[in-house]
């Protein structure tokens, strides 16, 4: 059965840091195409990042040169370190699978709440 | 690639036939995929690639379009549809989201 738990989430002062674990179980991270999703409170979903089997790896603008998606094998564990936070990175973020021969995200965690305010 | 739901919100009757519209701001093929997120839980695929709908769906979800232009269909609205739609778009390398549609039940 595939599952996917995160953890970290928290209250961070604003400048602050935080890193987001999710761990896999069920597949292997490292041959998926695997993301983070987040979610302000009331807003809709906004994608974030995606790191390819590859390793290849891509952002939303607004997180560019902040946010860094990584992944480690021997855990079976997707990462975000997020730096220099800000108000407006405030949501719950999931992490999330994408099916590469369908094209769409199929597998969700339950997500973990990033507060950022002082 | 922007993406345009409308309505941003509806309310309906069950047994009613509801419609939610997606646009793109530029063509991304069948590659259109929508989601139903009920309030506190993570969202879930109804629909892939524009018109296949997901293992488990009802059957009363359906999906058209291709290009720029796309609609859900929920044939008959059920109180278990109370939620939130989204689309999104997997045409390109930054995976965009609608704003939403929120459906109530009346």
């Amino acid at each position: 059965e595939v599952q996917l738990v995160e953890s970290g989430g928290g209250l961070v002062q604003p400048g602050g840091s935080l890193r987001l674990s999710c761990a896999a179980s069920g597949f292997t991270v490292s041959t998926n195409y695997m993301n983070w999703v987040r979610q302000a409170p009331g807003r809709g979903l906004e994608w974030v990042s995606l790191i390819y089997s590859s390793g290849t790896t891509y952002y939303t603008d607004s997180v560019k040169g902040r946010f860094t998606i990584s992944r480690d094998n021997s855990k079976n564990t997707l990462y975000l370190q997020m730096n220099s936070l800000r108000a407006e990175d405030t949501a719950v973020y999931y992490c999330v699978r994408y099916d590469t021969s369908d094209y769409y995200f199929d597998f969700w965690g339950q997500g973990t709440l990033v507060t950022v305010s002082s | 690639i922007q993406m345009t739901q409308s309505p941003s919100s509806l309310s309906a009757s069950v047994g009613d036939r509801v419609t939610i519209t997606c646009r793109a701001s530029q063509s991304v093929s069948y590659y259109l995929n929508w989601y139903q997120q009920r309030s506190g839980k993570a969202p879930k695929v109804l629909i892939f690639g524009a018109s296949s709908l997901q293992s488990g769906v009802p059957s009363r979800f359906s999906g058209s379009g291709s290009g720029t232009h796309f609609t859900l269909t929920i044939s008959s609205l059920q109180p278990e549809d109370s939620a939130t739609y989204y689309c999104q778009e997997s045409d390109g390398t930054l995976l965009t989201f609608g704003g939403g549609t929120k459906v109530e039940i009346k």
